[in-house]
């Protein structure tokens, strides 16, 4: 099984739908993240938790809202889905180690909305 | 923070040594460099990660002068699997929230 699990891995929706991408982890780490890359971009931090009591916008969260159920499970939402929130969604953990850290991503959920 | 500038994109063939350079001026001493790899709809993949000198792996080296104001990612004779995009990262684990994904260098390898 993969160390981060993203579910679904695609998904297409109609706009002002709601929409919940789930990830899931076996790492064992207290952070996780949600990014979001568009076509020839990098990634974009849209939310980030370093543990299940701690939630923390990044840098494009507007439209988008998060829970974390437990420490392995870090879930996406589109309140009301958007065309222009087309995009590859990434899920990843992060592991504060002695000697620096590393970022452990899941495979992507492809979202389209039509 | 640590803002990293990256070529768009480089060519190379099969079997050369491909070094991709990453500048990053304004690294804080508390900040590691760090490199992934990204296939086409996958999710990056760690390859290495540096504070200092030079460390290696078994898929890449890591070259860091002494002022650490740049980096670069030593790929060892590389293969056609190697296309993929590159990224480096400059930050803290204490910051890792502000930690900026650029958009990479786009390394193609030509049979």
């Amino acid at each position: 099984d993969a160390d981060v699990t993203q579910t679904p891995r695609n998904r297409i929706t109609k706009t002002g739908k709601r929409i919940m991408l789930e990830c899931s982890q076996t790492k064992g780490h207290d952070r996780m993240y949600w990014y979001r890359q568009d076509p020839g971009l990098g990634l974009r931090l849209i939310y980030y938790s370093f543990d299940v009591k701690d939630i923390n916008k990044g840098e494009i969260s507007d439209g988008y809202s998060v829970s974390r159920q437990a420490q392995a499970k870090f879930s996406l939402s589109l309140e009301s889905a958007i065309p222009n929130q087309t995009a590859l969604y990434f899920c990843a953990t992060s592991d504060r180690g002695q000697s620096g850290y590393g970022y452990t991503f899941g495979s992507g959920t492809r979202l389209t909305v039509v | 923070l640590a803002k990293t500038t990256q070529p768009i994109s480089m060519d190379s063939y099969e079997g050369q040594e491909v070094n991709i350079t990453c500048s990053h001026n304004n690294i804080a001493t508390n900040d590691y460099i760090t490199w992934y790899q990204q296939f086409p709809s996958q999710g990056p993949r760690f390859i290495i990660q540096g504070y200092k000198t030079k460390v290696t792996n078994e898929v890449a080296s890591l070259f860091i002068p002494a002022d650490r104001k740049s980096s670069t990612l030593s790929l060892p004779r590389v293969s056609l699997s190697d296309t993929a995009v590159y990224y480096c990262l400059v930050g803290d684990v204490d910051r890792d929230d502000k930690i900026i994904f650029g958009k990479g260098t786009r390394l193609h390898i030509l049979p």
